[in-house]
């Protein structure tokens, strides 16, 4: 089955600066590939996913790269903000009409005033 | 639209006793539903997918007979936590997949969990 593997498992960065978020999967046949952010006891949240035709999506100040070949795909968050302190999960999924989704181990994120 | 939500969304028990934990899909019709356990600063694991009118599908590790879905219909699928003990004590959250109008693609739907404490 698919395996997700993410890391770094914690990181700090200065308002103001980037954050990047590593992933690697292991099954080829996974073809969606969402990222998810999660603040305390709540469900996780959709931020941006990429699909396998692509190889790089963005959406303001949020980013994610995919690399099939390496099986690899990043979050890149700039400009970050107090607001975006959580922790962010990403996943990997075979889209179809029904598929689960399998999650890496997390990255609790702390934006530093 | 696509909402998913549980019920309840707190609960304690006594150990020993079973629980079982409902899991709506409220706008949408969801022939698939999956559940998952996440302990406190832990990742979401999936334990088992959840199918309309047949048996669940269950991950690898996790007991089928102690873990027992049911999807008796297009809307509802219900995870009966039996013989509960502390270490089930777990936030459960359940998702359903759905196509948004404005989407050409299939997006999962997270319920808010269910905090359940086993003392």
């Amino acid at each position: 089955g698919e395996n997700v593997e993410q890391h770094p498992s914690t990181l700090s960065v200065q308002e103001g600066d980037s954050a990047v978020i590593k992933c690697t999967y292991s099954d080829s046949a996974s073809n969606y590939f969402p990222w998810y952010k999660q603040e305390l006891g709540k469900r996780p949240q959709l931020i941006i996913d990429i699909r396998s035709n692509v190889g790089e999506k963005k959406d303001q100040r949020i980013a994610v790269t995919l690399n099939k070949t390496a099986k690899h795909f990043s979050l890149h968050i700039t400009e970050t903000q107090p607001e975006d302190s959580a922790v962010y999960f990403c996943a990997a999924s075979i889209a179809s009409s029904a598929s689960k989704i399998i999650f890496g181990s997390g990255t609790r994120l702390s934006i530093r005033p | 639209g696509a909402v998913v939500s549980q019920h309840p969304s707190r609960v304690i028990c006594k150990s020993g006793t079973s629980v079982k934990i409902e899991c709506r899909s409220l706008d949408f019709q969801a022939t698939t539903m999956f559940w998952y356990r996440q302990f406190p600063k832990q990742s979401l694991m999936l334990m088992a997918t959840s199918n309309e009118g047949s048996k669940a599908t269950y991950e690898q590790g996790v007991e089928k007979d102690k873990f027992l879905i049911n999807h008796a219909s297009l809307t509802l699928s219900t995870l009966t936590v039996t013989s509960a003990h502390p270490e089930d004590s777990s936030f459960y959250i359940c998702s359903a997949p759905a196509r948004l109008a404005s989407s050409s693609y299939n997006e999962q739907f997270f319920g808010p969990g269910t905090r359940l404490t086993v003392l």
